[in-house]
């Protein structure tokens, strides 16, 4: 079954130290892969997207994300955090079928000052 | 950028009284508009898949009589959340349309039933 898997609830880190949040899918293909983030107060935003081609894919607000197809994972980096980073971020993966959306559990970011 | 509009962002009602929440896509048209309800400490679920001029697909689990899904034209749906309980109590973001396989989110409503 298509699943999606963020193996840590929370992850804490010092403003301006490097981050990455870990996502892990589970699928018999090649996946689109999404990572979303939701700041308090704030509805969702698109961070990146994966389809395909470059592994590397550039998002906004200075993250980056790495599709590793031998690791099944999409893990999403940042070299310098920021203390508007804080927030609960999501690794989302479209179904073939209708384009609902399979939900990582979120990773909470905390940034220490 | 494509826009969704979800209103209202808070609301609190009494326990018994019927709540709705609309979800507009403002510059585009929307055929398909997604309901999701986030628990506490847990992901989103999907709730239903809105059609425009069609009955909601509900999730397994979903009670369709409670959560009320109208979708009477391309640019508007709205859910009711009819005698509201504590339970229902959460988080309900809408979504509309995935073009070039993205999704559009509607900011959320906060519902405490009281």
């Amino acid at each position: 079954a298509q699943s999606v898997t963020q193996p840590d609830i929370h992850i804490t880190v010092s403003e301006g130290a490097s981050l990455e949040l870990r996502c892990n899918y589970s699928y018999g293909a090649t996946p689109y892969l999404f990572w979303y983030v939701q700041s308090p107060g704030q509805g969702l935003q698109l961070l990146l997207k994966y389809f395909s081609g470059d592994t590397l894919v550039q998002g906004i607000k200075g993250f980056e994300a790495e599709f590793k197809r031998s690791q099944s994972s999409f893990n999403l980096r940042k070299p310098s955090v920021h203390w508007s980073d804080a927030a609960e971020y999501f690794c989302v993966f479209p179904m073939d079928s209708n384009y609902q959306l399979i939900w990582g559990a979120g990773t909470k970011l905390i940034i220490k000052p | 950028g494509a826009v969704v509009s979800q209103h209202p962002s808070r609301v609190i009602c009494k326990s018994g009284t019927s709540v709705k929440i609309e979800c507009r896509s403002l510059d585009f048209q929307a055929t398909t508009m997604f309901w999701y309800r986030q628990f506490p400490k847990q992901s989103l679920m999907l709730m239903a898949t809105s059609n425009e001029g069609s009955k909601a697909t509900y999730e397994q689990g979903v009670e369709k009589d409670k959560f009320l899904i109208n979708h009477a034209s391309l640019t508007l749906s709205t859910l009711t959340v009819t005698s509201a309980h504590p339970e229902d109590s959460s988080f309900y973001i809408c979504s509309a349309d995935l073009r070039e396989e993205e999704a559009f989110f509607g900011q959320g409503t906060r519902l405490t039933v009281v």
